[in-house]
């Protein structure tokens, strides 16, 4: 069946750093990729997603690219601040799987000032 | 516009009590899904619902777990009896149509003690 797994936290930067959170899936399919973000005591929210191989996902700073060739979706931002502090998904779904969401296991980041 | 809503966001139980979490999804969505988080593990599907209809609940654990969404509107998901390994963060989302984004919720988290 479909897995991610993605890098365990927590990660604990200083404000500035380079942030990159690594994450590896296997599908059967091809399946989209989505990084999703749980600020402390929100829900989840999407934070950017590529639905094809070479698709690069952007929001906010952050940058994913869908790489085929080794099934990853590294999560990267050049410049963190302080409200980057949270819990990092990434996940995928498969059209023929009813596009339910395939989570990984989170990674916590602390940004630190 | 609402986005979706869970009630209630923390419940403590204990034990071989019985306990219904409900959600509210956004107006005029026909997917929900309901996911939970066990343990500070990955998120794992549920099940699926398409208006009233379960389109896919391959991953309820067991016959103590009972989700419905009469009217095709609000989802209610229902643990009877509950047991210690039930504890967890349950999330629900909704979107539009299978191939939309999935909005969440804040979630509930269940404690059974």
């Amino acid at each position: 069946g479909d897995s991610v797994t993605q890098m365990e936290g927590p990660v604990t930067l200083s404000e500035e750093a380079f942030l990159t959170i690594n994450c590896t899936y296997t599908a059967t399919g091809y399946p989209s990729l989505f990084w999703y973000v749980q600020y402390p005591g929100e829900g989840l929210q999407l934070l950017l997603k590529a639905t094809k191989a070479d698709d690069k996902g952007s929001n906010k700073g952050f940058e994913a690219t869908y790489r085929k060739e080794t099934t990853s979706f590294h999560l990267e931002k050049g410049s963190v601040q302080v409200s980057d502090s949270a819990v990092y998904f990434c996940a995928l779904s498969e059209k023929a799987a009813g596009n339910k969401l395939t989570f990984g296991g989170g990674t916590r980041v602390l940004v630190k000032p | 516009e609402a986005g979706v809503t869970q009630f209630p966001s923390h419940s403590v139980i204990e034990k071989g009590q019985t306990v219904t979490l409900r959600c509210d999804p956004i107006s005029g969505h026909d997917n929900l899904y309901w996911y939970r988080r066990v343990m500070g593990k990955e998120i794992k599907f549920l099940l699926h619902f398409v208006k009233e209809s379960k389109q896919d609940e391959s991953g309820m654990p067991n016959n103590r777990f009972l989700a419905e969404r009469t009217g095709g509107t609000y989802s209610t998901l229902k643990v009877q009896p509950a047991e210690l390994e039930d504890s967890g963060v349950y999330f629900c989302a909704s979107s539009q149509d299978w191939a939309s984004e999935a909005f969440f919720g804040q979630g509930t988290r269940l404690t059974v003690v």
